[in-house]
C-alpha cells in the first residue's frame, strides 16, 4: 500500500450508533489531518496531529473524537451524530515541518451518511 | 468570511487550448499556495504549489502565477487534455501553522 488510505470508503449510520473512521499513511510523515467536505462548501479542517500530539482543534463538536496512536495511524470516532454531519471525511498527511510550507497528501475519503 | 475564493464554479475548454483557473485571497499573511485536482470518488491530488517569494512556478503543462499585490493566483494548463477534467481547488496557508484554507473549487471540463 502506498500513499494515504482510508477505511471504510462508505458508511451509513443511525444517530445513536458509534463508529470509527480509520486513516493510515505510508509516506513516513509526522503530521496527520482530518477534514470535512460538505456539499457546495470548501474543505473544513477539523483536527491536526503532529508527532501524535493534537495541534489544531477547529471548534469541532465533541461527538467527533480523534485518536492518533502513532504517526502512521489516525482515527475519527463518531457517536450520536446528526444528519447534518453527513459529508465526505478526508484524511491527509504531511511531513510535519512545524507547519512550514507543507504539502498535504490526501486519502480517498469516507462518504458518511447519517440517518 | 471566506478568505480564499474561486469565483468561477465551472469552466469548459476545448482540448488543446489553454485552461485558466483563478483564485483570490484576502489574508496577506498567506505565504504558501497550492492547487489540488479532485476526481469524483477520490481525494484531492496535489498538483503544484508556489511560495510567496516567487511569482511563477512551472511543472510540465501546469503553471501557477502569483500576484501578491492583487492577492490573486491562477493555474494555467497548456495544452488542456480531456483527462484534466476534474474539480480544481486552490488552498493557502501561513508558515508556522498547519492550517490550509481552501476555495470552493472550479469544475473544469475539457471537451474533445
Amino acid at each position: 500500500e502506498t500513499g494515504v488510505t482510508q477505511t471504510p470508503r462508505h458508511l451509513v449510520m443511525g444517530m445513536t450508533n458509534k463508529k470509527s473512521l480509520k486513516c493510515e499513511q505510508h509516506l513516513g510523515h509526522n503530521a496527520m489531518y482530518w477534514y470535512k467536505q460538505s456539499a457546495k462548501k470548501p474543505l473544513e479542517l477539523m483536527f491536526v496531529y503532529s508527532l501524535e500530539e493534537r495541534v489544531e482543534n477547529n471548534s469541532v463538536p465533541s461527538r467527533f473524537s480523534p485518536e492518533c496512536p502513532n504517526s502512521s495511524h489516525l482515527f475519527l470516532h463518531l457517536h450520536t451524530l446528526q444528519p447534518e454531519d453527513s459529508a465526505l471525511y478526508l484524511c491527509a498527511s504531511s511531513q510535519g515541518r512545524a507547519g512550514f510550507q507543507e504539502t498535504q497528501y490526501f486519502g480517498p475519503g469516507t462518504r458518511l451518511l447519517v440517518l | 468570511d471566506q478568505q480564499v475564493k474561486q469565483n468561477s464554479p465551472s469552466l469548459s475548454v476545448q482540448e488543446g487550448r489553454i485552461s485558466i483557473l483563478n483564485c483570490d485571497y484576502t489574508n496577506s499573511m498567506f505565504d504558501y499556495f497550492l492547487w489540488y485536482k479532485k476526481y469524483p470518488a477520490e481525494g484531492p491530488t496535489f498538483l503544484i504549489s508556489i511560495s510567496s517569494i516567487k511569482d511563477k512556478n512551472e511543472d510540465g503543462r501546469f503553471t501557477v502565477f502569483l500576484n501578491k499585490s492583487a492577492k490573486h493566483l491562477s493555474l494555467h494548463i497548456v495544452p488542456s487534455q480531456p483527462g484534466d477534467s476534474a474539480v480544481y481547488f486552490c488552498a493557502a496557508s501561513t508558515s508556522g501553522t498547519y492550517k490550509y484554507i481552501f476555495g470552493t473549487g472550479t469544475r473544469l471540463k475539457v471537451l474533445a
